[in-house]
C-alpha cells in the first residue's frame, strides 16, 4: 500500500496559522475516523498530537486542531510558535487492518 | 514514570535474524495493544506490526508478513519482534509504541514511544 499523501514542506511566520493535508482514498482515511497525527523533532521519538481525527491527548496545546472532509484529513497549527518547527505524520486505519502513515511535511517557521 | 526501552538492535547479514525487545514499565501491560513501527534514516514513519493487548490478534504490514513474528510475554511486561530473512530495506531505527486508548481496534494512536533501536542489514 502506497503512503497517505501529505505536502513535503509548508511554512509560516509566527502568530500565523498553517494547515497540513493528508490525503488517502475511502479504504483508509475516508472510509474510518480513525486518523492520527504526530510531531517529530530531529533525533526524537514522535509525539502524538491529534488522534480519532480532531482529538487532542492531554497536554497537548489547543493550538494543534485536526479535522476532516472525505479522503482528505488536515492539521492546522494555529498561533505558530517556533517549537513548533517539526516533521509531522498522519497516520489512517486502513479496510486491511493495517495502519498507513504519510510521508511526513517538514514545517519551517520563518 | 510511563516508560518503553528498546534493545537488540545492531548490524546483521541480509537473509539473517534478530529479535528486538521492548521492556514496558509504570502502567498496566496487559490492558494495552503494542505496535512496532520503524523509520529508515531521512525517511518518513512506517508502520510494522501490532498485537492485541492479551495476544489474541495479531497484524502485519504487507513488507514483513510472514518474515517478522510480533509477539508480548505478560509475566515480563516485555514487547518482542522477532525478525528473520531481514534485507537491506529492513535497515531503520525500530520502535515500540503504546496505544492510547484500551481498544480492540488498530487506532493508530501511540501515547507513548520508546527511544527506538537502530537495525542495520548489510553485508
Amino acid at each position: 500500500q502506497s503512503a497517505l499523501t501529505q505536502p513535503a514542506s509548508v511554512s509560516g511566520s509566527p502568530g500565523q496559522s498553517i494547515t497540513i493535508s493528508c490525503t488517502g482514498t475511502s479504504s483508509d482515511v475516508g472510509g474510518y475516523n480513525y486518523v492520527s497525527w504526530y510531531q517529530q523533532h530531529p533525533g526524537k521519538a514522535p509525539k502524538l498530537i491529534i488522534y480519532d481525527v480532531s482529538n487532542r491527548p492531554s497536554g497537548v496545546s489547543n493550538r494543534f486542531s485536526g479535522s476532516k472532509s472525505a479522503n482528505t484529513a488536515s492539521l492546522t497549527i494555529s498561533g505558530l510558535q517556533a517549537e513548533d518547527e517539526a516533521d509531522y505524520y498522519c497516520s489512517s486505519y486502513t479496510i486491511s487492518n493495517t495502519l498507513l502513515f504519510g510521508g511526513g511535511t517538514k514545517l519551517t517557521v520563518l | 514514570q510511563v516508560q518503553l526501552v528498546e534493545s537488540g538492535g545492531g548490524v546483521v547479514q541480509p537473509g539473517g535474524s534478530l529479535r528486538l525487545s521492548c521492556a514496558a514499565s509504570e502502567f498496566t501491560f496487559t490492558n494495552y495493544g503494542m505496535h512496532w513501527v520503524r523509520q529508515a534514516p531521512g525517511k518518513g514513519l512506517d508502520w510494522v506490526a501490532f498485537i492485541r493487548n492479551d495476544g489474541s490478534n495479531k497484524y502485519y504490514a504487507d513488507s514483513v508478513k510472514g518474515r517478522f513474528t510480533i509477539s508480548r510475554d505478560k509475566s515480563k511486561n516485555t514487547l518482542y519482534l522477532q525478525m528473520n530473512s531481514l534485507r537491506a530495506e529492513d535497515t531503520a531505527v525500530y520502535y515500540c509504541a503504546k496505544d492510547l486508548l484500551i481498544t480492540m481496534i488498530l487506532r493508530g494512536a501511540f501515547d507513548i514511544w520508546g527511544q527506538g533501536t537502530m537495525v542495520t542489514v548489510s553485508s
